[in-house]
């Protein structure tokens, strides 16, 4: 059971390149979310979603967008990086909140650096 | 303006001996609050949870404890292992946050030392 997978595991891009980032989880969550991790910060909010096709800004949503188009996979899009954005990256999901006790089940992060 | 506090950044224990690591939050509406463990270049996992109705919830050697007067909450690792350092991330959310939406801490490195 793979759990929630996060592609790529690293990249290095340039100010103003784009890129997306991919989540894909197989416990059939309804709720996904994307995370950002810098340097003595706890995980921050950038986007979250509660079902396929629905999105919605987290804490930090400012230069990301993002897209769920199947109930698996959620992407994470940079439309033009900035060097703010260097950055561990977290994707988790989890059930409903009906569900309380289910707790967010995290990816491995994609370490993004941008130059 | 922090919500959810961990004023340690880190924290040094023998193994064998007693973890406690804190937490202290700002928002009343927090009713539901989690541990979470992280290894270096790994995503969080899940350790263990409480909600405000309770004061302690118990799983093996982690006991979290929870004073809602205070607004404080701490995890205690008994006894600690080697394998008991990572990084530790307090969590909380509330019924009203609608999606389950978690604000967490600064987290506290732990490390045990053999």
């Amino acid at each position: 059971n793979a759990g929630v997978t996060q592609t790529p595991k690293f990249r290095v891009l340039k100010t103003g390149q784009s890129m997306t980032l991919l989540c894909a989880q197989d416990m059939n969550h309804e709720y996904m979310y994307w995370y950002r991790q810098d340097p003595g910060m706890g995980l921050r909010l950038i986007h979250y979603s509660v079902g396929e096709g629905t999105t919605a800004k987290g804490e930090v949503p400012d230069g990301y967008n993002v897209s769920r188009l199947k109930k698996q996979n959620f992407l994470l899009g940079l439309e033009s990086a900035a060097p703010s954005q260097t950055s561990v990256y977290f994707c988790a999901s989890s059930y409903l909140q009906e569900s309380r006790n289910q707790p967010q089940h995290f990816g491995d992060g994609t370490r993004l650096s941008i130059l | 303006d922090q919500q959810v506090k961990q004023n340690s950044p880190s924290l040094s224990v023998q193994e064998g001996r007693i973890s406690i690591l804190n937490c202290d939050y700002t928002n009343s509406m927090f009713d539901y609050f989690l541990w979470y463990k992280k290894y270096p270049a790994e995503g969080p996992t899940f350790l263990i949870s409480i909600s405000s109705i309770k004061d302690k919830n118990e799983d093996g050697r982690f006991t979290v404890f929870l004073n809602k007067s205070a607004k404080h909450l701490s995890l205690h690792i008994v006894p600690s292992q080697p394998g008991d350092s990572a990084v530790y991330f307090c969590a909380a959310t509330y019924s009203g946050a609608g999606s389950y939406q978690l604000t967490f801490g600064k987290g506290t490195k732990l490390s045990v030392i053999p």
